[in-house]
């Protein structure tokens, strides 16, 4: 079954460092969306991207964040100057349409800021 | 906007009972339901969903109504085993072409 792929799993990084949080979408999704979950609550909606843009953004993610998608298969999230307060999980997702498609997440990657 | 409630946080029950978890969402103009199941250190994975032209769905020991005058819908697990043991999260679909997801229900399933 196709799968979406997150690397590194955990990430350990300094208050201020930059870290950038990768994925590799199914092939065929034409939607990519990151979403949060801090330790023991909701998973929260970060940002989509579509057609090479940004299609929709939440309140958290400010001009620290920024998504691109380099090539034809991967999907990244930056976080320029990271604060103690974005230790969270880290789920990528990918969809064929709208979410009424239904998404397919990764297995996050585990932020850690110290 | 939209906002998604769920109840219980934490579910125990004994192999072979039935697990309930219900949800309700504020915006009338949802009309995407997905049911996700997160074990420990994994991503959410989808169990099952319902459109809003829908008023049950089964799949198997799941299935999921969905009730759109009152705007809430509910997941029911039937005959539950130890490896339904894990974290369900409900969610709608919102606005901007995302989910926005309850705060889940921790179910313990004791053999």
């Amino acid at each position: 079954e196709p799968e979406v792929t997150q690397t590194p799993s955990h990430q350990v990084t300094q208050m201020g460092q930059e870290v950038i949080l990768r994925c590799v979408p199914i092939s065929n999704h034409l939607y990519f969306y990151w979403y949060r979950q801090i330790l023991g609550q909701k998973v929260e909606f970060l940002v989509s991207f579509y057609n090479n843009e940004i299609s929709e953004k939440s309140e958290i993610f400010d001009d620290q964040f920024s998504v691109e998608r380099p090539d034809g298969s991967n999907f990244t999230l930056k976080i320029r100057s990271t604060k103690l307060e974005d230790s969270a999980m880290y789920f990528c997702a990918s969809s064929v349409g709208s979410p009424n498609y239904g998404y397919t997440f990764g297995s996050g990657t585990r932020l850690t800021v110290v | 906007g939209e906002n998604v409630e769920q109840h219980p946080s934490t579910l125990s029950v004994q192999e072979g009972d039935s697990a309930v978890i219900k949800c309700t969402y504020s915006d009338s103009a949802s009309n995407y339901f997905p049911w996700y199941k997160q074990e420990l250190g994994k991503g959410p994975q989808l169990i099952i969903d319902i459109r809003s032209n829908v008023g049950e769905k089964k799949d198997q020991r799941i299935a999921v109504t969905l009730n759109k005058t009152a705007k809430h819908f509910s997941l029911h697990i039937t005959e539950t085993q130890p490896e339904d043991s894990a974290v369900y999260f409900c969610a709608a679909s919102g606005s901007q072409g995302n989910l926005i997801f309850g705060k889940g229900t921790k179910l313990s399933v004791k053999p």
